[in-house]
């Protein structure tokens, strides 16, 4: 399977400020998605990232808050902006593989806003 | 539209038992079903998933899970508990052309000494 590196793993920022967070994937992948997974909470789907495209957001996020770009096959970003107490939660880049249904996700973002 | 619901948020077995951790999914088509563990402080792991061969699943860890289509399940089980076990664990679904996972509520193993 895929090995994701996820960076930053953790950081600490102030309101109103912008995090962007990098997913590399050492292969080519079909599919990248973001997700947030708030303090205590489940995953819950932000965007699929689509190369070459505008990412396909969920209901509930929008562009201007989480803008997400996909440059190529192996690399995304998410960034998070105009940050929020609120905001504060992990987010995880996940990825898979059309035809084999075994999505493997990077450790994680811990964004703590103060 | 598909959901998945884990019963129980906290569950809590002794060291040596049968671990039993339930998910119902609700689906108007066959769905991919998947089991995922969250230790402290990680990312997600992949324990086992169904794409629609044996309904007998075995994964890693000594865990393994049956698809029970007349019950919509996919309960999550380990006859021995192991203190390494003590995670978060998440079932998740997807569907036939849809591609994204739908992740339940989670449910948190205590294993006791």
């Amino acid at each position: 399977s895929a090995v994701i590196s996820q960076k930053p793993s953790r950081d600490i920022c102030q309101r109103g400020t912008s995090l962007t967070i990098q997913c590399q994937v050492d292969s080519q992948v079909t599919m990248m998605f973001w997700y947030r997974q708030q303090p205590g909470q489940s995953l819950t789907l932000i965007a699929t990232a689509n190369q070459g495209s505008e990412a396909t957001y969920e209901s509930g996020f929008v562009i201007d808050k989480f803008p997400i770009s996909r440059p190529n096959l192996t690399f995304s970003t998410l960034t998070v902006s105009n940050m929020s107490p609120e905001d504060s939660s992990i987010y995880l880049c996940s990825v898979g593989v059309s035809g084999d249904y075994g999505y493997t996700f990077g450790s994680g973002t811990r964004l703590t806003v103060v | 539209a598909q959901s998945v619901t884990q019963l129980g948020s906290h569950v809590s077995v002794s060291e040596g038992a049968l671990v039993l951790l339930r998910c119902n999914y609700s689906s108007s088509v066959p769905p991919y079903l998947f089991w995922y563990v969250q230790y402290p402080n990680q990312g997600l792991q992949l324990l086992l998933k169904y794409t629609s061969a044996a309904t007998l699943v075995k994964g890693i860890n000594g865990f393994e899970a049956e698809f029970k289509k007349s019950e919509t399940s996919f309960h999550l089980t380990k006859p021995s508990a192991h203190m390494s076990d003590a995670a978060e664990y998440f079932c998740a679904v997807s569907f036939q052309g849809a591609q994204k996972l739908v992740f339940g509520q989670g449910t948190r193993l205590t294993i006791n000494p």
